[in-house]
């Protein structure tokens, strides 16, 4: 079965500064990984996928991740926040079956 | 349709009452997921459909819950005897295949009292 762990639970950041969150996963086979965002009182919506290719994706709003199989990781990062960045971010993993999801992540944008 | 539709989009019920909650995935999408988002939560898987294969329901939380998923298409999760701890908002998700990305509906915010 697979499972992902997003390691920060909170992430204060600096309007313009960088901001990475990270997001490690299990699996015992090949997997197919997703960022999500959820702003405030919205729906979640897709911010990028890594499912072959090329390690580094780049996802909607400035974001891209890279997926990196020898550390299992999948971390999300850009390189300059904007106030509108401030929502919940989710990594999933989708593995042999389910599509699992991480507890997320509250990315807070500080002027 | 358009995207993935789910209602009602809020449900207020009593303590011990069922209640239905639907969900209508992207036409042609052949896998759909159900998840449970608590306050300040993550998401909780509940059940998953692909095809006509047999459900994955390993993340129903007890046996009140359960789902079914008519001609391949719409999706009715059913809660018995609702309890306090049921209130959360329920979110439904649909993919083409299963393997590429999930779209979500706006979710079922259930409140029991």
């Amino acid at each position: 079965a697979q499972s992902v762990t997003q390691l920060d639970s909170q992430v204060p950041v600096f309007e313009e500064a960088p901001v990475e969150l990270r997001c490690n996963y299990s699996s015992s086979v090949s997997v197919y990984l997703f960022w999500y965002v959820q702003y405030p009182n919205q729906g979640l919506q897709l911010l990028l996928k890594y499912l072959s290719g090329s390690t580094l994706v780049k996802g909607i709003n400035g974001f891209e991740a890279e997926f990196n199989k020898s550390q299992t990781s999948f971390h999300l990062r850009k390189p300059s926040v904007h106030i509108s960045d401030t929502a919940e971010y989710f990594c999933a993993v989708r593995g042999a079956q389910k599509l699992v999801f991480g507890q997320g992540t509250r990315l807070t944008i500080n002027p | 349709g358009a995207g993935v539709s789910q209602s009602p989009s809020n449900k207020v019920t009593e303590k011990g009452k069922d209640v239905e909650l639907r969900c209508d995935p992207i036409s042609g999408h052949t896998a759909l997921y159900w998840y449970r988002q608590s306050l300040g939560q993550g998401l909780e898987f509940l059940i998953y459909f692909q095809g006509n294969s047999a459900p994955d329901k390993s993340g129903l939380p007890s046996d009140r819950f359960s789902a079914e998923r008519t001609g391949g298409s719409v999706s009715t999760l059913t809660i018995q005897r609702t309890q306090q701890e049921d209130s959360a908002v329920y979110l439904c998700a649909s993919s083409l295949n299963g393997d590429t990305e999930a779209f979500f509906g706006q979710g079922t915010r259930l409140t029991v009292v």
